[in-house]
């Protein structure tokens, strides 16, 4: 059974920082790239960055990019967000996500999200 | 930056054909997938590649795609399909981008 379960929400003040996780279990984390997406309460969802299976190649959505640093660790099954400088318009549940559409083949799986409120 | 455009709320009753479209230069390009999002879960994939339904999703979901729109049609829609829905695409610069999501009400 295919499972990811994100970590590290929480209420953080603007400009700290807070690193979020994403344990997955029931597959091999290695083989697939992997992405996080966030959704602002009551908005929609917003697309934050990717990182490539080896860890290799990263990219992110403009709205965070120098802030944010994705990364992982397939030794332990981990993916991870680094979020620096943090802002009032970064709170959102935050998601990690399979995305995996490789030809016929989809491999498309969700977490229930870990929330990250920004607040003085 | 890209961006999807899909109007913000569609509303059917039981039994008629629910269209969602999205638009973006992008789907010229890229393939578009659709999510299905119910309050209080996470996204579920139930349109890939513009036109292809994963397995487990019912058939009365289908997709196409013309130029630079595609659109998610569910025909005979249901109750329990009332949800909102997001498009998808990959971009040229390795980003995602996601549509302003379409509020789907069934009644």
């Amino acid at each position: 059974q295919v499972l990811l379960a994100e970590s590290g929400g929480g209420v953080v003040q603007p400009g700290r920082s807070l690193r979020l996780s994403c344990a997955a279990s029931g597959f091999t984390l290695s083989r697939y790239a992997m992405h996080w997406v966030r959704q602002a309460p009551g908005k929609g969802l917003e697309w934050v960055a990717v990182i490539s299976y080896n860890g290799s190649k990263e990219y992110y959505a403009d709205s965070v990019k120098g802030r944010f640093t994705i990364s992982r660790d397939n030794a332990q099954n981990t993916l991870y967000l680094q979020m620096n400088s943090l802002r009032a318009e970064d709170t959102a549940l935050y998601y990690c996500a399979t995305l995996a559409v490789v030809g016929a083949t989809v491999f498309d799986y969700w977490g229930q999200g870990t929330l990250v409120t920004v607040s003085s | 930056s890209y961006e999807l455009t899909q109007p913000s709320s569609v509303s059917v009753s039981p039994g008629q054909t629910a269209r969602i479209t999205c638009s973006g230069d992008v789907l010229a390009k890229k393939y578009a997938r659709w999510f299905q999002q119910k309050p209080g879960q996470a996204p579920v994939l139930v349109m890939y590649k513009d036109s292809e339904r994963p397995s487990g999703i019912p058939e009365r979901f289908s997709g196409s795609s013309s130029g630079t729109t595609v659109t998610l049609t569910i025909s005979g829609a249901q109750v329990e399909d009332e949800a909102d829905y997001y498009c998808y695409s990959g971009t040229d610069n390795n980003q995602g981008v996601f549509g302003g999501g379409t509020k789907l009400t069934v009644l």
